[in-house]
């Protein structure tokens, strides 16, 4: 059975305070590994897409890593405006339709 | 919100009463989805559409089914709503099924 896990559930940082979130998973044959972003009343919002290991994109000061077993999203100098639930999601074993499946989730806050 | 629209944005509603929500996109994409976000359980697939009358299964189908009638809508059903139906639901998007791009969500009561 496919399955994404987060950690940590919630990670509380002061401004300027660099760190890293973890998504590891368990999917045979990995077809890509999203991230998205979510703040509180709204849908995710896309981040990043990975394909192989070795792999990383970044945006402003996030940066998103790929290994065989698992993803870092690492975080440096943050902004309270990066508080949000950071997800990460794979596709479905199998198939051509990328059903994803989506981990719980990071909280994370930024303390100014 | 990548052209995608939900409606209604919030819900209340009686246990045994039927619901629809409705997603409509200006994108032109082949794919549709419907998810429900709970505290404790993250984002899981309702239904899926790949094109116009074409829909399959996700992980938590039962007491949902859905239309996809135009390329641009894909509605949700709730024939008969349990209190265990209160939930988000999200509708996303996707081009050839890789990235997926959601809607604000709708928030559904059910007393």
């Amino acid at each position: 059975e496919d399955q994404v896990t987060q950690s940590p559930e919630a990670l509380r940082l002061q401004e300027g305070e660099s760190s890293s979130l973890n998504c590891s998973y368990t999917v045979s044959g990995l077809r890509g590994l999203f991230w998205y972003r979510q703040d509180p009343g709204k849908g995710p919002e896309f981040l990043f897409t990975l394909y192989s290991a070795g792999e990383e994109k970044e945006k402003e000061r996030l940066k998103a890593t790929l290994t065989k077993k698992e993803s870092f999203l690492h975080i440096t100098a943050p902004k309270p405006e990066d508080s949000a639930t950071y997800l990460c999601a794979v596709p479905h074993s199998g198939g051509s339709n990328y059903k994803l499946t989506f981990g719980k989730g990071t909280l994370l806050t930024v303390n100014p | 919100d990548a052209g995608i629209t939900q409606s209604p944005r919030h819900k209340v509603t009686e246990t045994g009463t039927p619901v629809t929500l409705r997603c409509h996109q200006t994108e032109n994409h082949r794919y549709m989805y419907w998810y429900r976000q709970d505290p404790g359980h993250g984002l899981r697939l309702i239904h899926y559409s790949y094109g116009v009358k074409d829909t399959d299964k996700g992980e938590v189908s039962d007491g949902y089914s859905v239309s996809r009638s135009k390329t641009e809508d894909f509605l949700l059903t709730l024939e008969s709503a349990t209190s265990s139906q209160t939930s988000v639901y999200f509708c996303a998007i996707s081009e050839e099924g890789v990235e997926q791009f959601f809607g604000p969500g709708t928030r559904l009561t059910v007393l």
